[in-house]
């Protein structure tokens, strides 16, 4: 399995709701990362996960909060979003050398609305 | 921390024709550069990356060079078709980032048939 597949594709939600988005590799990657992205700009990067541990994470505010089970699987859950928080959501993985030089491959996105 | 800016921003070509998008990074410890294709509703595709101990890498129509001593790369793309219309983004990374990409802001390619 070479590719990195997300679910949903398409999440609506009112602002007071609670959901999670899903990702899920089998190419042994070690690194895994997400990534908010509007239409036209290039993606933003949210949150990377290293070896199962979160790495880095990039001043994101609290009503986004992610997870990784396993080296396998990542998921970010969401609450009391904002109408600005609608996007495509993006998670991807990598190789984890150490050496910088690891290509990310990316999911297909979900669509996220917040009404 | 790194900044990358990506030119032009908007790229017309006739079909057959070549189109040249160019980025320029400010980390001379960058080393790894990697450009994605994004069609409209897709994910970001890798098409070609290059290592900083090359200067230039070509798959088919596709060709990336890099110039570490001016601290630009750049995507070529020769033979044009309408299928290579789609948003370009470049990025860098080094070993000093954590596994973190820094991408231009995007080139809108559009192939006039």
């Amino acid at each position: 399995d070479t590719e990195v597949t997300q679910t949903p594709k398409h999440l609506v939600m009112g602002m007071t709701n609670k959901k999670s988005l899903k990702c899920e590799q089998h190419m042994g990657h070690r690194a895994m990362y997400w990534y908010k992205q509007k239409a036209k700009k290039p993606p933003e990067l949210m949150f990377v996960y290293s070896y199962e541990k979160l790495s880095i994470n990039e001043s994101v505010p609290s009503r986004f909060s992610p997870e990784c089970p396993n080296s396998s699987l990542l998921n970010l859950h969401l609450h009391a979003l904002q109408p600005e928080d609608s996007a495509l959501y993006l998670c991807a993985s990598s190789r984890d050398s150490g050496a910088g030089t690891d290509t990310q491959y990316f999911g297909p996105g979900t669509r996220l609305t917040v009404l | 921390g790194e900044n990358v800016e990506q030119h032009p921003s908007t790229l017309s070509v006739q079909e057959g024709d070549s189109a040249v998008i160019k980025c320029t990074y400010s980390d001379s410890a960058s080393n790894y550069f990697p450009w994605y294709k994004q069609e409209l509703g897709k994910r970001p595709q890798l098409i070609i990356d290059i290592r900083s101990n090359v200067g230039e890498k070509k798959d088919q129509r596709i060709a990336v060079t890099l110039n570490k001593t001016a601290k630009h790369f750049s995507l070529h793309i020769t033979e044009t078709q309408p299928e290579d219309s789609a948003v370009y983004f470049c990025a860098a990374s080094s070993y000093g980032t954590g596994n973190q990409f820094y991408f231009g802001t995007g080139t809108s390619l559009t192939v006039i048939p």
